[in-house]
């Protein structure tokens, strides 16, 4: 089982739909939770932290459910610029290592006219 | 601020060959780290260092070198180029990490032939 996994997707829906998707991750003792966007051929970047008590930043929502290990993210009123892949990342370490930095592989949006 | 720069964006290597990737960054960060991203897997850290003088070993370091003798600058070495070397490098860099976000250079698609 991979540490992080994602699915991979593609998710492709219309402008204005909502979209939700989940991360899952294996060690319970995991500290930080992030979602970070990339587009294609071009460098991550921070989209949101993910708290314990969740999160919203405009029209997107994190949410972490440690009971069940997963992580997840909410798009409301989808833009055809979230087209992108988000990319899911989890500290696995209790003291923050920096060495369990761990990226999931990606979930690729579509957002189609 | 320009932020995290890499050089050069495009190479292309013969087996056997070493270069060096090189990173930048202006913003005072502590914390850099070198990744690289291969099709259907998520970034894997290879090297980072918390500081002028210290580095560590992250998921993938074998057949990479690493030096950080300024907080700017972290170079990063392919002693001896080999095809399972082909991939993108991202170089990133934080003031808080691994808690806090990662910036991250354009990357660097190294072609191993």
């Amino acid at each position: 089982r991979k540490e992080v996994e994602q699915d991979p997707g593609p998710f492709n829906v219309p402008e204005g739909a909502t979209v939700a998707f989940n991360c899952t991750y294996s060690n319970s003792a995991s500290q930080s939770f992030f979602w970070y966007r990339q587009d294609c051929r071009k460098e991550p970047k921070l989209l949101m932290s993910v708290y314990s008590s969740g999160n919203e930043d405009g029209r997107f929502t994190a949410q972490l459910n440690r009971a069940s290990q997963y992580i997840s993210l909410l798009i409301r009123d989808s833009k055809l610029s979230d087209s992108a892949t988000y990319l899911c990342v989890v500290n696995m370490e209790r003291y923050s290592s920096a060495s369990k930095i761990i990226f999931g592989s990606g979930t690729r949006l579509s957002i189609r006219p | 601020n320009a932020g995290v720069t890499q050089t050069p964006k495009f190479q292309v290597l013969k087996t056997g060959q070493s270069m060096t990737l090189q990173c930048a960054q202006d913003m005072n960060h502590e914390y850099m780290s070198w990744y690289r991203q291969d099709p259907g897997m998520g970034l894997r850290l290879i090297h980072y260092s918390v500081g002028a003088g210290i580095t560590d070993q992250g998921e993938v370091p074998n057949g990479y070198n690493v030096s950080r003798s300024t907080t700017e600058d972290f170079p990063l070495r392919l002693l001896s180029a080999a095809p399972s070397q082909t991939s993108v490098y991202f170089c990133a860099s934080s003031r808080d990490w691994p808690r806090g976000t990662q910036y991250f250079g354009p990357g660097t698609r190294l072609l191993v032939l």
